[in-house]
């Protein structure tokens, strides 16, 4: 079993749509959780940053982490054709520097 | 404001040529610097990551090579590169802990093909 699992998609949803992204992992030492949006043919730029459970909010973006069931989300409210890209959730134990990163899902907002 | 550079953008090398990828880092001092490789349809792969000049741990043995000559400068380097060599190499920093350590920024990327 991978320390990080995230289903690759792709997720197809109409313009407007909320869109759930969602990861699980099996380390319970992981205490940072991070969101990364990428284009295509670009680097992976940091969405969203979350410390141990609870929900975050910036925007349309939501940010949801369960410590309990090691089960993290990304809710995106009325979602844009511009969001369409690959989402990559990463997380990191306490003290560490190296996250672990799932496959990434990619997601299509179609008009 | 932090910024990080990658060069060349693309790349197009034949098997058994050498490499040299370059990443700097802009706006912080003493980062973590991380190289990264993304195959199609695949993850992030950890190739190099260094916590100060000199020093480079390598989490995937292979032809590649890494150097920091300075405190903003990341190399990916290989004598002779293979088919296998080709993707997406990304270079990434974060701060040191305690000041951070947990976000890693990306570079634009530098995409490879071998032929």
């Amino acid at each position: 079993q991978k320390e990080v699992e995230q289903d690759p998609g792709p997720l197809s949803v109409p313009e407007g749509a909320i869109v759930s992204l969602n990861c699980t992992y099996s380390n319970s030492a992981f205490q940072y959780f991070m969101w990364y949006r990428q284009y295509s043919r670009k680097g992976p730029e940091l969405l969203m940053y979350t410390y141990s459970s609870g929900n975050k909010e910036d925007g349309r973006f939501t940010a949801q982490v369960d410590k309990s069931s090691k089960y993290i989300s990304l809710f995106i409210r009325d979602s844009q054709p511009s969001d369409s890209a690959t989402y990559l959730c990463a997380m990191v134990s306490g003290g560490s520097y190296i996250p672990t990163f799932g496959r990434g899902t990619s997601l299509i907002v179609h008009p | 404001s932090q910024t990080i550079h990658q060069w060349p953008a693309t790349l197009v090398q034949p098997v058994g040529s050498p490499l040299s990828l370059e990443c700097t880092v802009e706006g912080t001092s003493n980062p973590n610097l991380y190289w990264y490789r993304q195959a199609a349809g695949r993850g992030l792969q950890l190739l190099f990551y260094s916590v100060g000049i000199g020093q480079i741990s390598s989490e995937v043995p292979q032809n590649l090579s890494a150097s920091r000559p300075q405190d903003r400068q990341f190399i990916l380097s290989s004598k002779k590169l293979l088919l296998s060599d080709s993707g997406f190499y990304l270079c990434a920093w974060s701060l040191r802990p305690p000041r951070g350590g947990e976000t890693q920024y990306f570079g634009p990327g530098t995409r490879l093909l071998v032929l």
